[in-house]
């Protein structure tokens, strides 16, 4: 049982856009900054947004994201089908004194 | 642009000790900057931070997993390591070395290597 919530999956057509959301608590996404991570199927998680809404460099601005109270969104405009892997979110846990991360979601372009 | 590259053993029996090496490139490990950490990810499952580790000796570990985890530094070589103590079933998984950014706000994993397979069974 991961200490962040994501739904497991989400999908959409190409072109379309997406929302994964994640949920916790003030111990962690009410009191710390967000960061998103893709994971391709069979490579390395890469960090996709930081501080709540931040890009990477190399990250297309079709990513942002959003914080709102002890939820997190991701989205992601313009699908394309090498948009689909997991996507996990993280944080820091202060009661834990620990990174969490959420369960992931896999994303497919239909 | 900073490079990790995890390597180490990729069977070890039950009761013994994992140990992994993560050798980085294109930043020193003695930085002020960064930690430098260690997150697993178990077959079809979802992440796990283990711990991110300061080269002065500051660390942060996983409370579920500080007591059978080390991680150390050799500035010399620009590696660092993981030691795991008496593993079992539930510590195979895909190891992953990171580059963790420590701040007030909150820790995030911003480079992580290509992740080395482990697998406990005797």
């Amino acid at each position: 049982q991961s200490v962040l919530t994501q739904p497991p999956s989400v999908s959409a057509a190409p072109g379309q856009k997406v929302t994964i959301s994640c949920s916790g608590s003030s111990s962690n996404i009410g009191n710390n900054y967000m960061s998103w991570y893709q994971q391709v199927p069979g490579t390395a998680p890469k960090l996709v947004i930081y501080d709540n809404n931040k890009r990477p460099s190399g990250i297309p601005d079709r990513f942002s994201g959003s914080k709102s109270g002890t939820s997190a969104t991701l989205g992601i405009t313009g699908l394309q089908t090498g948009d689909e892997a997991d996507y996990y979110c993280g944080t820091w846990d202060i009661s834990l004194s620990a990174v969490v991360f959420g369960g992931g979601t896999k994303l497919t372009v239909l | 642009q900073v490079q990790l590259q995890e390597s180490g053993p990729g069977l070890v029996k039950p009761s013994e000790t994992l140990s992994l090496t993560c050798t980085v490139s294109g930043e020193y490990i003695d930085t002020s900057t960064y930690y430098w950490g260690w997150i697993r990810q178990p077959p079809g499952k979802g992440l796990e931070w283990i711990g991110c580790f300061f080269y002065n000796g500051d660390a942060y570990y996983n409370p579920s997993l500080k007591s059978r985890v080390t991680i150390s530094v050799d500035t010399s070589k620009n590696q660092f390591y993981l030691r795991v103590n008496s593993v079992t079933a539930a510590d195979t998984a895909v190891y992953y070395c990171a580059r963790c950014y420590v701040a007030v706000a909150g820790t995030l994993i911003d480079s992580w290597g290509q992740g080395t397979p482990v697998t406990v069974s005797s």
